[in-house]
């Protein structure tokens, strides 16, 4: 089955640098790399998705990147900003098998004013 | 706008005590989950509906069951709760009945202890 692996597990930057969160998944069948921000007290809010006919996707300050043949995908944010604090999830999805889905264990952002 | 929502947003029960966790979605989407999340882990689907009146089997349904009250309700019962049931519980919702787990619509959350 399919195996998600986020790294890192925390990650600290200063206000204006750039934060890049990678990840990587097993199953050559997955097709659909979706990224969710979860801040405190809430439920996980998609941010950006990407499918594996497209090799790159952005959204003003955050964009994804995805290699198929390398198997991993990341998420990079530029202009840090302190609102971006939250716990960052990726997703790997395989669409022939709807009862699984395979998120990563998160990733911890920190923005120091 | 409510999106989805959950209820209760906490709850503490005994071990064997049975409960149901409510959701709702106010979206017209077709497809709806409960997922658990444990402390540095990812999300793991428990059940999911793809329509109304279908439920499928997630991850980790053992313990659980659900019924697709109608197309806007999805609810979660734990007919004899376990310690390893303590988790929070996100219900969540997605349009399309075809492709499964994109774009995902996320309640709040119910925070659960089981004692």
């Amino acid at each position: 089955g399919e195996n998600v692996e986020q790294h890192p597990s925390t990650l600290s930057v200063q206000e204006g640098d750039s934060a890049v969160i990678k990840c990587t998944y097993s199953d050559s069948a997955s097709n659909y790399f979706p990224w969710y921000k979860q801040e405190l007290g809430k439920g996980p809010q998609l941010i950006i998705d990407i499918r594996s006919n497209v090799g790159e996707k952005k959204d003003q300050r955050i964009a994804v990147t995805l290699n198929k043949t390398a198997k991993h995908f990341s998420l990079h944010i530029t202009e840090t900003q302190p609102e971006d604090s939250a716990v960052y999830f990726c997703a790997a999805f395989d669409p022939t098998n709807a009862g699984k889905s395979t998120f990563g264990d998160g990733t911890t952002l920190t923005v120091k004013p | 706008n409510a999106g989805v929502t959950q209820t209760p947003k906490f709850q503490v029960l005994k071990t064997g005590q049975s409960m149901t966790l409510q959701c709702a979605q106010d979206m017209n989407h077709n497809s709806m989950y409960w997922y658990r999340q444990d402390p540095g882990m990812g999300l793991r689907l428990i059940y999911y509906s793809a329509s109304e009146g279908t439920t499928d089997k997630g991850e980790v349904p053992n313990g659980y069951n659900v019924s697709r009250l109608n197309k806007r309700e999805f609810s979660l019962r734990l007919e004899s709760a376990a310690p390893s049931q303590t988790s929070v519980y996100f219900c969540a919702s997605s349009e399309s009945r075809q492709a499964i787990n994109e774009k995902l619509f996320f309640g709040s959350g119910t925070q659960l202890s089981v004692l």
